[in-house]
């Protein structure tokens, strides 16, 4: 089955800075790629998706780029704002297997104002 | 719309009780599944269902019984507790053919 690697598990940056978290995956038929951000105590929520026929998808401060041929994929959060604070979720689904998502770790991102 | 719901948001039981997690969606969609977490870790696939009438094992289904009788419906039983299914659980849902999956709210769970 598919194994999702997440990195880091902690990451601390200062206000205004950038963020980057990468994931790895094991299944080459893996193909939609999401991100889900948690705040404390609540439910997960998705920020950005990205599906393997593209290879970089952008909204406002976040971007998510894919490399299929090294199978990892990468959340990139510019201008970073206290309210970006969370643990973030990179996953990993393939539709031929009912489009069972694999989720990595999680990344536990503090912003420093 | 309300969304994924469920119930209870809380629980505690005692080792050897059964119970139920409820989950429902009014969203139409065909794709609902079973998460729990751990403190500090992701979410692990428990059970899902591709349509009424459909479910497989996730990742971690042992000590878990799923149906779907019903589109807007998908309820977790809890067969015996155990200490070791203390965690919190997510219920989560999207549309046929892959995208955003929506997640309810939780349900802390506490067996002791």
């Amino acid at each position: 089955g598919e194994n999702v690697e997440q990195h880091p598990s902690t990451l601390s940056v200062q206000e205004g800075d950038s963020a980057v978290i990468k994931c790895t995956y094991s299944d080459s038929a893996s193909n939609y790629f999401p991100w889900y951000k948690q705040e404390l105590g609540k439910r997960p929520q998705l920020i950005i998706d990205i599906r393997s026929n593209v290879g970089e998808k952008k909204d406002q401060r976040i971007a998510v780029t894919l490399n299929k041929t090294a199978k990892h994929f990468s959340l990139h959060i510019t201008e970073t704002q206290p309210e970006d604070s969370a643990v973030y979720f990179c996953a990993a689904s393939d539709k031929a297997a009912g489009n069972k998502l694999t989720f990595g770790g999680g990344t536990r991102v503090l912003v420093k104002p | 719309n309300a969304g994924v719901t469920q119930t209870p948001k809380f629980q505690v039981l005692k080792t050897g009780q059964s119970m139920t997690l409820q989950c429902a969606q009014d969203m139409n969609h065909e794709y609902m599944s079973w998460y729990r977490q751990d403190p500090g870790m992701g979410l692990r696939l428990i059970h899902y269902s591709v349509g009424a009438g459909i479910t497989d094992q996730g990742e971690v289904p042992n000590g878990y019984n799923v149906s779907r009788s019903t589109t807007e419906d998908f309820p977790l039983r809890l067969l015996s507790a155990a200490p070791s299914q203390t965690s919190v659980y997510f219920c989560a849902s999207s549309r046929q053919g892959g995208g955003e999956q929506y997640f309810g709210p939780g349900t802390r769970l506490t067996v002791t």
